[in-house]
C-alpha cells in the first residue's frame, strides 16, 4: 500500500522563475493539503483541495495555486518565486468526513537562488 | 489568531531517561490534537487526541488531552537514541464546507545522547 508521493525530492531554481510540485495521495485518499515547512519551523497550511477544487486557503499569497486531478493527485504551482519561497513543501493526504489523521510525503526540498 | 505553542523548543537528555514536551493552544472549531515525529522528512504520526482525559499509548510512547486547559503533554520513557527527532504538535479544525487545517507549533528539538 504505497503512501504519499511527493516529486522530485529536491530542486534547485533561481528568484523570478515558476516551479511545481506534484503529489499522490495514500491509496483511498481523496483530500490534499500543502504544507511550507521553513528550516527550524514548523510547517505552515498553504491550502486544500476536494474534489478537485481549493476549500481553504491558508495566508499565502496569490502566486501559490494549485489543482487537484480525477485521481485525486495534486499540483502545487508557485510563481515569481522569492528567495523567501525557499522551504521543504508537504503534501498531506486524508479521507474526507473521516476523523483520521493526515498522511505526509517525504516533501520537495526547494531552494531558491 | 489560532496559536500552538510547544515548550521546551530543545532538549537534551541521556539515554533512559524520561521526557515530558509540551503543547498548549487557541483554535477555533477544534477536532483533534496530533503528535508528530521528523526526523529527516515527513512527519510521522504518533497520536491523535480528541477527547479529554483519555491518555494514548504506543510502547515508551503516551499523550493526553485537557480540552479545558487547551493542553496536551508526550511523555516518552526510558529514552533511546532513536528517539532524536523534531515532535510536532498540530490542532486540527474543521468545518464542513471548508474541510480541515492543521495548525502546528514550531516542534520540539529532541537530542538522546548515549
Amino acid at each position: 500500500d504505497a503512501g504519499v508521493t511527493q516529486s522530485p525530492t529536491h530542486l534547485i531554481k533561481t528568484r523570478g522563475q515558476q516551479v511545481t510540485l506534484r503529489c499522490s495521495p495514500k491509496s483511498g485518499h481523496d483530500t490534499v493539503s500543502w504544507y511550507q515547512q521553513a528550516l527550524g519551523q514548523g510547517p505552515q497550511f498553504i491550502f486544500q483541495y476536494y474534489e478537485e477544487e481549493e476549500r481553504q486557503r491558508g495566508n499565502f499569497p496569490d502566486r501559490f495555486s494549485g489543482h487537484q486531478f480525477p485521481n485525486y493527485s495534486s499540483e502545487l504551482n508557485v510563481n515569481a518565486l522569492l528567495l523567501g519561497d525557499s522551504a521543504l513543501y508537504l503534501c498531506a493526504s486524508s479521507r474526507n468526513w473521516v476523523n483520521q489523521p493526515q498522511h505526509f510525503g517525504d516533501g520537495t526540498r526547494l531552494s531558491i537562488l | 489568531e489560532d496559536k500552538v505553542v510547544q515548550s521546551p523548543l530543545s532538549l537534551v537528555v541521556h539515554e533512559g531517561d524520561t521526557v515530558t514536551l509540551n503543547c498548549s493552544y487557541e483554535v477555533t472549531n477544534f477536532r483533534s490534537l496530533l503528535w508528530y515525529k521528523q526526523e529527516k522528512k515527513a512527519p510521522t504520526f504518533l497520536f491523535m487526541l480528541t477527547s479529554s482525559g483519555i491518555e494514548k499509548k504506543s510502547g515508551r510512547l503516551s499523550s493526553i488531552l485537557d480540552k479545558k486547559e487547551l493542553f496536551s503533554i508526550l511523555n516518552i520513557t526510558a529514552t533511546q537514541t532513536g528517539d532524536s527527532a523534531v515532535y510536532l504538535c498540530a490542532v486540527e479544525e474543521w468545518g464542513e464546507t471548508s474541510g480541515s487545517r492543521l495548525t502546528f507549533g514550531e516542534g520540539t528539538q529532541l537530542t538522546v545522547n548515549p
